[in-house]
C-alpha cells in the first residue's frame, strides 16, 4: 500500500526566515494535496500538483512535485506568525481515496 | 459559496452511548468524505459518499455507520461509544468528477466520550 513520509515532524523557525516541508511517496503520486491546520480545526486547501516537475505557488508558499513524481516540497518564504500550524500533505491512492502524511508542526517565533 | 459546515462543533458523551455528527458540503458537491483524526494515528479516513451511495470505506469497525441524503448532506453514527473514539471528525465535500478532485473540509466536530 502507498505511504506518505514528511519531513521535518516538527520545525520551529525565527520569523522572517525561510523553510522547507517535505512529502516523500513510496509509489508514483497521481494527485498530491497541500492543506494547512490551524489547531483543532479544518483542513485549508493550499495546493494541488500533478504533473511531474510542476510548481504552484500562492503567496509566499510554493509547492513543487518532482520530476518522478515521487516527492513533493511546500516552501515558505519569509516566514510570518500566521504561517504557524500544521502541514499535511495528502495524495489520491489507487482507490482515489486520500492518503495522508503525518504531518509537520510548524511553530513561528517572533 | 458557503463552506462545509458540521454540526455540532463540540460534544461529550460517555461510553456506551451513541452520536450523529452532520455535515453539509459545498452547493453542488455530490462527495462527502468522514475522517477521523487523532493524535496518534493522524488522519484516518472513514467512509465516502456520492449520490447517496457508499463508494468507498476505511478500515473502521461496524459501530461507525454514514448515510448521505438526496440533498448531498451526510450523517454520521457511532453506536456503543469507546474512550478511544475521542477525536476531531472532519468531514471533506468535492465535485468528484474525475479521479482526482480537490477536497474541501468543514471546522470539525471534536467528540470527547469519557
Amino acid at each position: 500500500s502507498q505511504e506518505l513520509e514528511q519531513s521535518p515532524q516538527s520545525l520551529i523557525v525565527q520569523e522572517g526566515k525561510n523553510l522547507t516541508i517535505n512529502c516523500t511517496s513510496s509509489k508514483t503520486l497521481y494527485g498530491l494535496y497541500w492543506y494547512k491546520q490551524k489547531y483543532g480545526e479544518g483542513l485549508i486547501f493550499l495546493m494541488m500538483l500533478q504533473k511531474g516537475g510542476e510548481e504552484k505557488s500562492h503567496e509566499k508558499i510554493t509547492a513543487k512535485l518532482d520530476e518522478k513524481k515521487q516527492q513533493s516540497s511546500l516552501h515558505i518564504t519569509a516566514s510570518q506568525p500566521s504561517h504557524a500550524g500544521i502541514y499535511l500533505c495528502g495524495a489520491d491512492d489507487s482507490n482515489y481515496q486520500l492518503i495522508w502524511g503525518a504531518g509537520t508542526k510548524l511553530i513561528i517565533k517572533p | 459559496k458557503a463552506g462545509v459546515t458540521q454540526t455540532p462543533r463540540y460534544l461529550i458523551k460517555t461510553r456506551g452511548q451513541q452520536v450523529t455528527l452532520s455535515c453539509s458540503p459545498i452547493s453542488g458537491h455530490r462527495s462527502v468524505s468522514w475522517y477521523q483524526q487523532t493524535p496518534g494515528q493522524g488522519l484516518q479516513f472513514l467512509f465516502e459518499y456520492f449520490s447517496e451511495t457508499q463508494r468507498n470505506k476505511g478500515n473502521f469497525p461496524g459501530r461507525f455507520s454514514g448515510r448521505q441524503f438526496s440533498n448531498s448532506r451526510s450523517e454520521m453514527n457511532v453506536s456503543t461509544l469507546e474512550l478511544g473514539d475521542s477525536a476531531l471528525y472532519l468531514c471533506a465535500s468535492s465535485l468528484r468528477t474525475s479521479g482526482t478532485d480537490t477536497q474541501y473540509f468543514g471546522p470539525g466536530t471534536r467528540l470527547t466520550v469519557l
